[in-house]
């Protein structure tokens, strides 16, 4: 079975400063691809970031970075340089074999002060 | 514009009562799920489907019911049987890989009283 877990129910950063949300996961599907979403207050669910299992390379968009870490089944999200827009809830999800649907974790709210 | 359509953003029922939340998309996805929110619970799968007339359960099913009888539609039944209705709902689409994203609507928050 598939499962995703991430360990900080709240992080707090100051802005400009970097964060690091972690994301662990748990799969026997050689194939899989790792996505995270921001939920702000209002509710929407916005997508982030995309790593296949195969990517030979960190995703980067922007100012979100992947770290992809596949022997240690890490995909930790790093914000650059925080800004107050950034608090939100972030969800780290994973999708696996065809058929199967996006499995997400309990999420991490991130609260960025001045 | 394309996107996904989810209906109402408010929902109020009395206990003992069957209600159906709205899912429509025009992005022609093959694949639409929904998902249940509660605080400090991550979203959690409810039903999904790869297509149309084809749909399976997830984590949380019982209580619900679905059906996939247009590609743009998947509304979410919520039935009497369902213990602890009152929730946020997400529905979501996507093209059926594992590399795309998934696409939501802007949710439905119903409660139960």
């Amino acid at each position: 079975a598939q499962k995703i877990t991430q360990t900080q129910p709240g992080m707090f950063v100051q802005e400009k400063e970097a964060v690091t949300l972690d994301c662990t996961y748990d799969t026997s599907d050689p194939s899989y691809g790792l996505f995270w979403y921001k939920q702000p207050s209002s509710g929407e669910m916005i997508f982030l970031i995309y790593q296949g299992s195969y990517d030979q390379q960190n995703a980067t968009e922007g100012r979100y970075s992947l770290n992809f870490q596949k022997a240690r089944k890490s995909a930790n999200l790093v914000i650059s340089a925080s800004q107050l827009g950034d608090s939100a809830m972030y969800f780290c999800a994973m999708s696996g074999q065809a058929g199967t649907a996006l499995i997400f974790g309990k999420g991490t709210t991130l609260s960025v002060s001045s | 514009d394309g996107g996904i359509t989810q209906s109402p953003k408010y929902l109020f029922r009395k206990e003992g009562q069957n209600v159906t939340l709205s899912c429509e998309q025009n992005l022609n996805h093959d694949a639409m799920y929904w998902y249940r929110q509660d605080p400090g619970q991550g979203l959690r799968l409810i039903y999904y489907s790869q297509i149309v007339n084809d749909f399976q359960k997830g984590d949380i099913a019982e209580g619900y019911s679905v059906s996939r009888e247009k590609k743009e539609s998947f509304p979410l039944t919520v039935t009497s049987a369902q213990k602890n209705p009152t929730a946020f709902y997400l529905c979501a689409s996507s093209a059926g890989s594992r590399s795309t994203e998934a696409f939501f609507g802007q949710g439905t928050r119903l409660t139960v009283v």
